[in-house]
């Protein structure tokens, strides 16, 4: 069974750095990309961008270029996403989620991020 | 503003059947397959459509989808309460060289 395991909730204060993660099983963690996904509250999903890791290779949205850090360990098949200094904008669900054939088919249970003073 | 667009809700009642659009442009739905996935408050969305119209294991044949150049639909049949969720379409557009969606659909069963 493929599962996409998140890191619990986070509460962080601005300014704060951050890194969630998201460990996969159930397939071979290499053969597919992980991309990430955020969910503002009461908005709707916006990709923020994936991650291949078989390489390392990174692609980000405009939106969120130079903002966040998506990462890869392959021997422990888990994914990462990270900020060096958070805003209260962050404050957001995160999902990672599997990519195949241009489309994500499998998602995580969602961590929630709040970022507060 | 999502790129591809959506209606922000649509209702029904028990066994009834309703449809949800979406449209995009050409570097997305236009050039691409169309997916959908069903989002239950507090739980991980669910891959409920991929590549326009076919329907992963386990997915009711209720779920329909299809797609017409630019645009493309979803539709439920026989409603049931337990489809209340929010509904997002979603494509892989070659400009972004990632992935679009809706800004979701909030289906209410009366």
């Amino acid at each position: 069974e493929v599962q996409l395991v998140q890191s619990g909730a986070e509460v962080k204060k601005p300014g704060e750095s951050l890194r969630i993660s998201c460990k996969g099983s159930g397939y071979s963690f290499t053969y597919y990309w992980i991309s990430w996904v955020r969910q503002m509250p009461g908005k709707g999903l916006e990709w923020m961008g994936k991650s291949d890791p078989t390489d390392s290779y990174t692609n980000y949205s405009p939106s969120f270029q130079g903002h966040v850090t998506f990462s890869t360990d392959k021997s422990i098949s888990t994914a990462y996403l990270q900020w060096s200094s958070l805003k209260a904008s962050d404050t957001a669900m995160y999902y990672c989620a599997r990519v195949s054939d241009g489309y994500i088919d499998y998602w995580g249970q969602g961590t929630l991020v709040t970022v507060s003073s | 503003q999502s790129v591809l667009t959506q209606p922000p809700s649509a209702s029904g009642t028990p066994g009834q059947s309703i449809t949800i659009s979406c449209s995009g442009g050409s570097s997305n739905i236009g050039s691409t397959t169309v997916n959908w996935y069903q989002h239950l408050p507090g739980t991980a969305p669910k891959l409920l459509i991929y590549s326009n119209n076919q329907r992963p294991s386990g997915v009711p044949d209720r779920f329909s989808g299809s797609k017409s150049g630019t645009s493309a639909s979803l539709a439920i049949s026989g409603l049931q309460s337990e489809d209340e969720a929010d509904y997002y379409c979603a494509a892989w557009d070659d400009s972004l060289n990632g992935v679009v969606f809706g800004g979701g659909t909030k289906l209410t069963v009366l």
